[in-house]
């Protein structure tokens, strides 16, 4: 069964729109963590956001908010006023424990979404 | 900070060929991890490790081996490539799952 889900696999905007990126997860873990991750046209994975199960708390770094909701398992990422540079993949992933080394922690990730910002 | 570094960052081989992919991290990080990444496939984990002189299987683990001797190197090895197994390989290393940081990665081309 896939732990996490991406279901938006492209999206395009208009830049100054909003879009939110939807993510979904499965976990039977009471302790883990999510993470989004972008991934430019060059290539490297950049670290956006971590939160843990146990903080619910929405955040928001300049136009990036996150909104976690453990009763619906998603952890959603919001960009306000998109630009231009803003294209670029967006990833989605989940640290766990389980797997064939028991309590150690797994990070799976999601298919990830294409976002693409039109001037 | 070099961080987690990744060596070669391109390789073409020949199917059939053999080469090892070289993960360095400088974190003293437990964890480290090996991913491929496929056009609409997101990351999928080949191998990882928890420590030092232990490794185990990821989601797509067939055609690769890997070895943790150190705890600051990860090795990905493909005895014989195939061309299926062309692809972007990262490289990550974690504080015990709570933190994940990336190499650069390696794209790979099998022929």
């Amino acid at each position: 069964a896939q732990k996490v889900t991406q279901a938006q696999t492209e999206i395009s905007v208009v830049e100054k729109e909003d879009v939110t990126l939807d993510c979904v997860y499965e976990t039977r873990d009471t302790t883990y963590y999510l993470f989004w991750y972008k991934q430019p046209p060059s290539g490297e994975l950049v670290f956006l956001i971590r939160r843990n199960s146990f903080d619910e708390q929405n955040e928001i770094s300049g136009r990036y908010s996150w909104n976690f909701q453990k009763s619906t398992s998603s952890f959603n990422f919001t960009i306000t006023a998109s630009q231009v540079v803003d294209s670029a993949v967006y990833f989605c992933a989940l640290s766990e424990r389980g797997g064939s080394s028991g309590s150690a922690r797994q990070l799976t990730f999601g298919s990830g979404t294409q976002l693409t910002v039109l001037p | 900070n070099a961080g987690v570094t990744q060596t070669p960052k391109f390789r073409v081989l020949k199917t059939g060929q053999s080469m090892t992919l070289l993960c360095a991290q400088d974190m003293n990080h437990e964890y480290m991890y090996w991913y491929r990444q496929d056009p609409g496939m997101g990351l999928r984990l080949i191998h990882y490790s928890v420590g030092e002189g232990t490794t185990a299987k990821g989601e797509v683990p067939d055609g690769y081996n890997v070895s943790r001797l150190k705890k600051q190197n990860f090795l990905l090895g493909l005895e014989s490539a195939a061309p299926s197994q062309t692809s972007v390989y990262f490289c990550a290393s974690s504080y015990l799952g709570r933190s994940a940081f990336f190499g650069q990665g390696t794209r790979l081309t099998v022929v």
